[in-house]
């Protein structure tokens, strides 16, 4: 059974830091998708990342997958309010297209 | 595009009840519709994987006989907690699947 490790588990900073969660697999990745859930509803697909050492920016977000495919990072630089969240890795086999397997979540808070 | 709703967005019920839940793709048909259970500050964890005229698959670990799914249409998938007791309350969501998963709000259930 694939574990998924997120650290920190819990991250309040103040608004305009920057800040980096990670995502630690025990096995190889299918594909990695990062999503963003808010309290009291669904989760929000923010990027899918397939190839080793791949990297992308969504807007002040910036996704890493990791050469050997086991580990990703989230950086998100200047921070806002709007950033709060739950954030989750999920191993997405298919693109997403079976069924997920999440990261344990890092619970994000950005202080105004 | 790509919309998921879920009915209702909370319920209360007493121990002993059965309860329905609804997921509907507003703008897309789904053949593969999937449950996950989410309990406080907790990640997501597959519960089952519906499929548009046939049997759901399970995961291990979750009773088929306790939680029924029927995904009777290409847009609408249910599923029934019965003889719900407090132990299953939890935060269910559910995802349709187009090019990749689209997740529900989620529904609350609180059992007294």
């Amino acid at each position: 059974t694939q574990l998924l490790e997120q650290s920190p588990q819990f991250l309040s900073i103040q608004e305009g830091e920057n800040l980096t969660v990670y995502c630690n697999s025990s096995s190889v990745f299918s594909s990695l998708q990062w999503y963003r859930q808010e309290p009291g509803e669904g989760p929000v697909l923010l990027v899918t990342v397939v190839t080793g050492g791949e990297v992308k920016k969504l807007k002040r977000l910036t996704f890493q997958f990791g050469d050997a495919r086991k580990d990703s990072s989230l950086h998100i630089t200047a921070a806002q309010p709007g950033d709060t969240g739950l954030y989750l890795c999920a191993d997405a086999p298919n693109f997403g297209n079976e069924k997920l397997t999440f990261g344990t979540g890092t619970r994000l808070t950005i202080i105004p | 595009g790509a919309v998921v709703s879920q009915h209702p967005s909370w319920v209360i019920c007493k121990s002993g009840t059965s309860v329905k839940i609804e997921c509907r793709s507003l703008d897309f048909q789904a053949t593969t519709m999937f449950w996950y259970r989410q309990f406080p500050k907790q990640s997501l964890m597959l519960m089952a994987t519906s499929n548009e005229g046939s049997k759901a698959t399970y995961e291990q670990g979750v009773e088929k006989d306790k939680f029924l799914i029927n995904h009777a249409s290409l847009t609408l998938s249910t599923l029934t907690v019965t003889s719900a007791h407090p132990e299953d309350s939890s935060f269910y969501i559910c995802s349709a699947l187009s090019d990749t998963q689209y997740f529900g709000p989620g529904t609350r259930l609180t059992v007294l």
